[in-house]
């Protein structure tokens, strides 16, 4: 099975702030790599998907990049709605694995 | 609108089943493949099953392999989970979910429905 990294595990952030969280797959996926976000008590929102793809409706300060084994979601600057939690997954391959998540806290 | 909604979570004993639904609606449901992840409180996403948009593909992950059964029925626009001997460790919310385009990621997703395992 192909691990997914994430790190951090969580941060401290302000509105306003720059953020990147970084994922990283055991092996090669290609360009196989989405980006989920979860609110509390929400079912995850697709974000980013094929590594740089934005969603129809996700706001432009979210941005994806990355090939390989290497990936990074950035948000440009953080609004209070993306206090949240931050999931990559990679679809190359099945299973379809998820990294461990990423909180953004204040 | 593109929307998947849930039912069927509950109380089940350990050694238990139950049987998940997912009714779509919005879409061609026939057209696209579809899967079940599943997240235990307070922790990530879990990956269980994917089902092709015919139905004659399907993956499991290891830990449903076995004891979990998808299945869909694209006249009723639905999708299914059966799930045997129930397992403490199998207490989550239970989301379907599309797979949306060629990149194979997953949108929409379902509200979810939460299945506890307890005696």
């Amino acid at each position: 099975d192909i691990q997914m990294t994430q790190s951090p595990s969580s941060l401290s952030a302000s509105v306003g702030d720059r953020v990147t969280i970084t994922c990283r797959a055991s092996q090669n996926i290609n360009s196989y790599l989405n980006w989920y976000l979860q609110k509390p008590g929400k079912a995850p929102d697709l974000l980013i998907y094929g590594a740089s793809n934005l969603q129809n409706g996700v706001p432009s300060r979210f941005g994806g990049s990355g090939s390989g084994t290497d990936f990074t979601l950035t948000i440009s600057s953080l609004e209070p709605e993306d206090f949240a939690t931050y999931y990559c997954q990679q679809s190359y391959t099945n299973p379809r694995t998820f990294g461990q998540g990423t909180r953004v806290e204040i | 609108e593109v929307q998947l909604v849930e039912s069927g979570g509950g109380l089940a004993q350990p050694g238990g089943s139950l049987r998940l639904s997912c009714a779509a609606s919005g879409f061609a449901f026939r057209s696209y493949g579809m899967n079940w992840v599943r997240q235990a409180p307070g922790l990530g996403l879990e990956w269980l099953s994917h089902i092709s948009a015919s139905g004659a593909t399907i993956y499991y992950a290891d830990s449903v392999k076995g004891r979990f059964t998808i299945s869909r029925d694209n006249a009723k626009n639905s999708l299914y989970l059966q799930m045997n001997t129930l397992r403490v460790e199998d207490t989550a919310f239970y989301y379907c979910a599309r797979d949306a385009t060629s990149w194979r990621d997953f949108d929409p997703w379902g509200q979810g429905t939460l299945v506890t395992v307890s005696s």
